[in-house]
């Protein structure tokens, strides 16, 4: 069954400190996309970063990086330079091919200290 | 509109009565989804259309909940016979079609808040 877990309620980082966000996920279908998406307090969903099941590199948007380990099932998020506005909350996402469902998990709050 | 629009922003009904909840999605999207979202949790899947049709309806929690999108475009969740429980954020998103890199747009939600 399609399912996301994301085991970290909360993470702290310091300003300008590297941040990693993590994600594991449980699928049938041999392709499927995972997804990152921030939600600060505001409520907005903003699209971070997306990493399709056979692409062979690491996907990257400026300071988001996706650190993908297929064997291992995990797609895991790292911040570089973390700033103050990067506090929110964080939630991985997968859409499997067969379904096209756009599944969540639980999500990471995330802090961002001086 | 340039996005998702959901309306009405915020809802308080008693418990017992009906409420529909109207996503527009962005113009020329074919997928719809809607999520319900409770404080502090992950967007919980209800349902998915791509174009008129429910591609996928296995997330509504009973027969209380229909979604419909008449014309493949706007859509409307109705919930029937209000619970406190359907208390939450509920997000509408679209995407322009099926692909699995195609980027969900998502809406501000709509806070039901059932008394």
């Amino acid at each position: 069954a399609q399912k996301i877990t994301q085991t970290q309620p909360g993470m702290f980082v310091q300003e300008k400190e590297a941040v990693t966000l993590d994600c594991t996920y449980d699928t049938s279908d041999p392709s499927y996309g995972l997804f990152w998406y921030k939600q600060p307090s505001s409520g907005e969903m903003i699209f971070l970063i997306y990493q399709g099941s056979y692409d062979q590199q690491n996907a990257t948007e400026g300071r988001y990086s996706l650190n993908f380990q297929k064997a291992r099932k995990s797609a895991n998020l790292v911040i570089s330079a973390s700033q103050l506005g990067d506090s929110a909350m964080y939630f991985c996402a997968m859409r499997e091919f067969n379904t096209d469902k756009l599944i969540f998990g639980t999500g990471t709050r995330l802090q961002v200290f001086p | 509109g340039a996005g998702v629009s959901q309306t009405p922003s915020n809802k308080v009904t008693e418990k017992g009565k009906y409420v529909e909840l109207r996503c527009d999605p962005i113009s020329g999207h074919t997928a719809l989804y809607w999520y319900r979202q409770s404080l502090g949790q992950g967007p919980e899947f209800l349902i998915y259309f791509q174009g008129t049709g429910a591609a996928d309806d296995s997330g509504l929690p009973n027969d209380r909940f229909f979604a419909v999108r008449p014309e493949g475009s706007v859509s409307t969740l109705k919930i029937q016979r209000t619970e406190r429980g359907d208390s939450a954020v509920y997000l509408c998103a679209s995407s322009s079609g099926r692909g699995l890199g195609t980027e969900a747009f998502f809406g501000q939600g709509t806070r039901l808040t059932v008394v």
